[in-house]
């Protein structure tokens, strides 16, 4: 069965500090793989996706991941964070069936300290 | 530009009075997903459609009903809520096949029971 593992329940930077969440999937076939930020009492708004192609893709809001298979793993990182990007961030595989209905993992909540 | 939209964003209801919950898209994508997130966790899928064609999960209780009357709007019916269904109620779409599609996601319905 798919599933996504986010180690990290919540994880705190320094503003300006460089960030990476840790996502780790199990899927037999090659994945489609997501990252979605929501913000308190929010719906989900897509940061990137990686389909295929290039193992490192970029996202919005200085965002990016790479695709490690051999790990398989989906990390997000960001070079510097804001105080701006404190929300919580789900990492998901796409379900090929149907249009691709999502497994999410459980979500890591990122604060931001200044 | 919103394009998956959901109605209320906040809904109250009673114990054991059916509720109903509504979506609706722009985007002319086939399918149409519901999810319902709990508290502190992740999203969890209900059901979706691909066009007119109705997929349930396994897992998801006879109390929650799906209607789709159309391209644009899907609705969630709960028929008789319980205190353990208060939860974000997220619908997302996405294009059909299975492809490399992404899925919209709404602003969420915030359900409370009373």
């Amino acid at each position: 069965a798919q599933s996504v593992t986010q180690p990290d329940i919540h994880i705190t930077v320094s503003e300006g500090a460089s960030l990476e969440l840790r996502c780790n999937y199990s899927y037999g076939a090659t994945p489609y793989l997501f990252w979605y930020v929501q913000s308190p009492g929010q719906g989900l708004q897509l940061l990137l996706k990686y389909f295929s192609g290039d193992t490192l893709v970029q996202g919005i809001k200085g965002f990016e991941a790479e695709f490690k298979r051999s790990q398989s793993s989906f990390n997000l990182r960001k070079p510097s964070v804001h105080w701006s990007d404190a929300a919580e961030y789900f990492c998901a595989v796409g379900v090929r069936e149907y249009g691709n209905k999502l497994v999410f993992g459980a979500g890591t909540i990122l604060r931001v300290k200044s | 530009d919103a394009m998956v939209i959901q109605n209320p964003r906040y809904q109250v209801t009673q114990f054991g009075k059916p509720v109903t919950l509504s979506c609706s898209q722009t985007l002319n994508h086939n399918v149409m997903y519901w999810y319902q997130q709990k508290s502190s966790q992740a999203p969890k899928l209900l059901f979706h459609y691909y066009d007119k064609d109705f997929n349930n999960e396994a897992d998801t209780p006879d109390n929650f009903q799906s209607r789709r009357p159309n391209t644009s709007f899907c609705f969630l019916d709960i028929r008789s809520p319980g205190l353990g269904d208060a939860a974000m109620y997220l619908c997302a779409t996405s294009r059909g096949g299975t492809g490399n599609t992404e899925a919209f996601f709404g602003q969420g319905t915030r359900l409370t029971v009373v």
